[in-house]
């Protein structure tokens, strides 16, 4: 059974950073490419970055390029997201996400989420 | 980028209806789409890929349709445990994936 389990997130001050976890298993981690989705409180969902599985290849929203690095440890079964520069609109919950089919364009499991709030 | 638009962005509904939700993008994606189910406190999960396969587990009155710019959910004989907001994703401009601002299916 796939699982995907998020932590790190929590409260803090604007400029602050933080880094996120994702801890996987019940698949061939190193095989598939990941993604980072947030949610703002009572918004929809946005794309925030991805990682192939070799750790090759790193994409980024704009929103976030430049303030926030992802990676990944193989050899753990963890994908990270670094977010340096936090800003209030980072507020959102986190999720971790399955790359479908190594083709990079569907999702197909997902982790509970990690909230992050950004206030001082 | 490319932008998704869905429609309506709420729709009441009885239980044993049948409802569809729209979903169009700024520009044409092939047949590269895929829908998503999220119920209040919970992560997405998807429910069909590329405009009409549907995802392993997924009940078969979950159904997909369109290609190019205008795509379609279709959810037949709703059942309670239906009632979520439902999310399209483009996958075209992969891996810059974007969504649609969603759909809350209500009951009636």
């Amino acid at each position: 059974e796939v699982q995907l389990l998020e932590s790190g997130g929590g409260l803090v001050q604007p400029g602050g950073s933080l880094r996120l976890s994702c801890a996987a298993s019940g698949f061939p981690f190193s095989g598939f490419a990941m993604s980072w989705v947030r949610q703002a409180p009572g918004k929809g969902l946005e794309w925030v970055s991805s990682i192939s599985g070799s750790s090759g290849s790193t994409y980024y929203a704009d929103s976030v390029k430049g303030r926030f690095t992802i990676s990944r440890d193989n050899s753990k079964n963890t994908l990270y997201l670094q977010m340096n520069g936090l800003r209030a609109e980072d507020t959102a919950v986190y999720y971790c996400a399955k790359d479908r089919d190594k083709q990079w364009r569907y999702l197909d499991y997902w982790g509970q989420g990690t909230l992050v709030t950004v206030s001082s | 980028d490319i932008q998704m638009t869905q429609s309506p962005s709420s729709v009441s509904a009885s239980v044993g209806d049948t409802i569809a939700i729209t979903c169009r993008a700024s520009q044409g994606i092939s047949s590269w789409l895929a829908w998503y189910q999220q119920k209040p406190g919970k992560a997405p999960k998807l429910l069909i890929y590329s405009a009409s396969s549907l995802q392993s587990g997924v009940p078969s009155r979950f159904s997909g349709s369109g290609s190019g710019t205008d795509f379609t959910l279709t959810i037949s004989s709703l059942q309670p445990e239906d009632f979520a907001t439902y999310y399209c994703q483009q996958g075209n401009s992969f891996p810059l994936l974007t969504f649609g601002g969603g759909t809350k299916v209500e009951i009636k």
